[in-house]
């Protein structure tokens, strides 16, 4: 069975550096095809993917936000840690981590399980 | 990018209603189409995958079709547990992209 849990502060300050750590069992994130993905959700707004990190280490990320984006793994622990720079009161939102499901397109895919989200609130 | 433009944008309809979604991609995804169900105050559950493809243990009166550009989600039978915002994600290529999410209610 997959779980996944978000943990990080609920809230930063405009400019600041937030970091997300999401937790998971139930796979390994070294094992081929495997791969986890952030997504947010501003209040009351639709899903926006944020980027992804593959069993191989590769990782990709929206170029809307690429250069503030950094993903990393911690394969013996069953973390991913999401790392936004820069906070801005617009990226105020329910962040995700999900389990990509591949489906035969490499580096695209479903998200299959998700955590239960965390709400971060950029404001000073 | 690929923009996925989803409609209605809301619907009400009554218990026993059938009830169907669309979602048009711009431009040719094949089938990596996804939809997504997801309840107040909770993450999305993914329903059907590849457009057509039942998750496990989704219910038999959701189901999805479509290819190319043009997508249907839909519920046979409406039911109250069915209410939720729901969501088509397209796979065919990086950056993923959503659509901007039906809202479905009860009349």
């Amino acid at each position: 069975q997959i779980t996944l849990k978000e943990s990080g502060p609920t809230l930063v300050k405009p400019t600041q550096t937030l970091t997300l750590t999401c937790t998971f069992s139930g796979f390994s994130l070294s094992t081929y095809a495997e791969g986890v993905g952030w997504i947010r959700q501003p209040p009351g707004k639709a899903l926006e993917w944020l980027g992804i990190i593959y069993w191989n280490d590769d990782k990709r990320y929206s170029p809307s936000l690429k250069n503030r984006l950094t993903i990393t793994r911690d394969t013996s622990r069953n973390q991913v840690v999401l790392t936004i720079t820069n906070m801005d009161p617009v990226d105020t939102a329910t962040y995700y981590c999900a389990h990509r499901r591949f489906l035969g397109v490499p580096t695209t895919g479903a998200f299959d399980m998700w955590g239960q989200g965390t709400m971060v609130t950029v404001s000073s | 990018d690929i923009q996925m433009t989803q409609s209605p944008s809301s619907l009400s309809a009554s218990v026993g209603d059938r009830v169907t979604i669309t979602c048009q991609a711009g431009q040719d995804i094949s089938n990596h189409l996804n939809w997504y169900q997801q309840k107040p105050g909770k993450a999305p559950r993914l329903l059907i995958y590849d457009a057509s493809n039942l998750e496990t243990e989704v219910p038999s009166r959701f189901s999805g079709s479509g290819s190319g550009t043009d997508f249907t989600f839909t519920i046979s039978s409406l039911q109250p547990e069915d209410i939720a915002t729901y969501f088509c994600q397209q796979c065919d290529n990086l950056p993923l992209t959503f659509g901007g999410g039906t809202r479905v209610e009860i009349k």
